[in-house]
């Protein structure tokens, strides 16, 4: 299988469940990317991993952990989650951590989640 | 941070129209990429920019770079029913050349009628 892959592809949860997002490419990538994407919004970056080192954190509450075992492999921890957390999430992926030239993301299909 | 203005949000358009949407910035921006969301998919890279007034072209779509720096267009000439989906446009600026450098539009929503 070539590109980015994420589980589930939907994923309906209560506010006290515990779920994991599973995200992995097979690009030979060596960043890795956790986007938001909520309607008539545009695409909020969550969290950033470069040589399975977490590199940037934009302020995202602390029921969402990520964890990169591997280049290759990004988890999305979710924990008490709320229903404004509802949204597509989106795992990207890129060559290298600077995105200049020709080093682009290149995105997953997304997991739907919806809180209730 | 940056915000990036997309216009417009939607577009109803006839097959075999042509279309037009851009994105403007009160920033200036070193590199400007378009994306295609289709339904139940992940944005996936149209076109690149890399030079103020660059006009490039990727079969029916045509992408410029504004001189200014601040805005870009994307034309799609005799739109076909595949065309349908959300354009995305995302402007970056070297500053640490990291995603946090990466803004997105919210996206031209283009449907097609029959």
């Amino acid at each position: 299988e070539t590109g980015v892959t994420q589980t589930p592809r939907h994923l309906v949860m209560g506010m006290t469940n515990k779920k994991s997002l599973k995200c992995e490419q097979h690009l030979g990538h060596n960043a890795m990317y956790w986007y938001k994407q909520s309607a008539k919004k545009p695409l909020e970056l969550m969290f950033v991993y470069s040589l399975e080192e977490r590199v940037e954190n934009n302020s995202v509450p602390s029921r969402f952990s990520p964890e990169c075992p591997n280049s290759s492999h990004l988890f999305l921890h979710l924990h008490t989650l709320q229903p404004e957390d509802s949204a597509l999430y989106l795992c990207a992926s890129s060559r290298n951590r600077g995105l200049a030239g020709a080093n682009v993301l290149t995105f997953g299909a997304g997991s739907r989640l919806t809180v209730l | 941070g940056q915000q990036l203005n997309q216009s417009p949000q939607s577009m109803f358009i006839q097959e075999g129209e042509d279309v037009s949407m851009n994105c403007t910035s009160s920033s200036i921006f070193n590199t400007w990429l378009w994306y295609k969301q289709d339904p139940g998919e992940g944005p996936v890279l149209l076109i690149a920019l890399y030079k103020a007034g660059e006009l490039t072209s990727n079969g029916r779509l045509t992408a410029q770079f504004g001189i200014t720096r601040k805005d870009s267009f994307l034309n799609i000439s005799a739109s076909i029913p595949s065309d349908v989906g959300i354009y995305f446009c995302a402007g970056h600026t070297y500053s640490g050349g990291g995603a946090d450098g990466l803004t997105f539009g919210k996206g031209t929503h283009l449907i097609i009628q029959p």
